[in-house]
């Protein structure tokens, strides 16, 4: 079974630019996470995403950041303009369900550099 | 509300044990640890859940005490592959309606030979 994808690895970009971030949860999952690690601190929740609807948003840091997930499918993060505190490892996970009991399966990131 | 980790990091020895400890000042109703590598995808280790039951691998364990709101795991005969950092997730009561993890900011685990 395939894991959590996601693209590309690693981006750098300049400040005001805009970059989408793409994540494909394992088959089958309906919940999708997005989660952000800033270099040396916790790792941190964006959203969470039950099929193609926002669940929970409250970790967005400002506007510039639009998530979507068209079809339940795959979701797409973009960041438009982008800020130099934006830099850090972006990751997305997937789930079967979303209560406590449920494991969340990790992608290995995206690392985001705004220069 | 993170919970708080402790040690922030351990240095071992091959066949050394040790204990990672995660502590949140809200109940929970769950804790998840993974353990991230450089570069690559936090892998999931263990869930425990209020009430008691346990999903994980084999070969780790791990206890939660739910008065405290603290969880422990234990690595025991540590192995070079051990090494990484080891975070832990939790879910705290109240929150049925999301999904999201609250991380702690991580335990760096080095095995030397």
């Amino acid at each position: 079974e395939a894991g959590v994808t996601q693209f590309p690895s690693h981006s750098v970009i300049e400040k005001g630019q805009t970059v989408t971030l793409r994540c494909d949860p394992i088959s089958g999952h309906d919940n999708l996470y997005w989660y952000r690690r800033v270099m040396g601190k916790e790792i941190k929740f964006l959203l969470h995403f039950v099929k193609e609807s926002k669940q929970d948003e409250s970790g967005m840091p400002n506007n510039r950041f639009l998530a979507e997930r068209t079809g339940g499918t795959y979701s797409t993060l973009k960041v438009q303009p982008a800020e130099l505190e934006d830099s850090g490892v972006y990751f997305c996970a997937s789930s079967q369900g979303r209560t406590a009991s449920y494991e969340q399966y990790f992608g290995p990131g995206t690392r985001l550099t705004v220069t | 509300q993170q919970p708080v980790q402790s040690p922030q990091a351990v240095i071992l020895r091959e066949g050394e044990d040790a204990v990672i400890n995660c502590s949140s000042s809200k109940a929970l109703y769950s804790v998840h640890w993974y353990r991230q590598k450089h570069g690559e995808a936090p892998v999931f280790l263990m869930i425990l859940l209020k009430g008691g039951e346990q999903k994980g691998h084999e070969k780790i364990s791990a206890s939660f005490n739910e008065k405290k709101q603290q969880s422990s795991l234990y690595l025991t005969a540590s192995q070079l592959s051990y090494s990484g950092t080891y975070f832990c997730g939790v879910r705290p009561v109240g929150s049925s309606n999301t999904g999201k993890l609250i991380f702690g900011q991580g335990t760096t685990l080095q095995v030397k030979p």
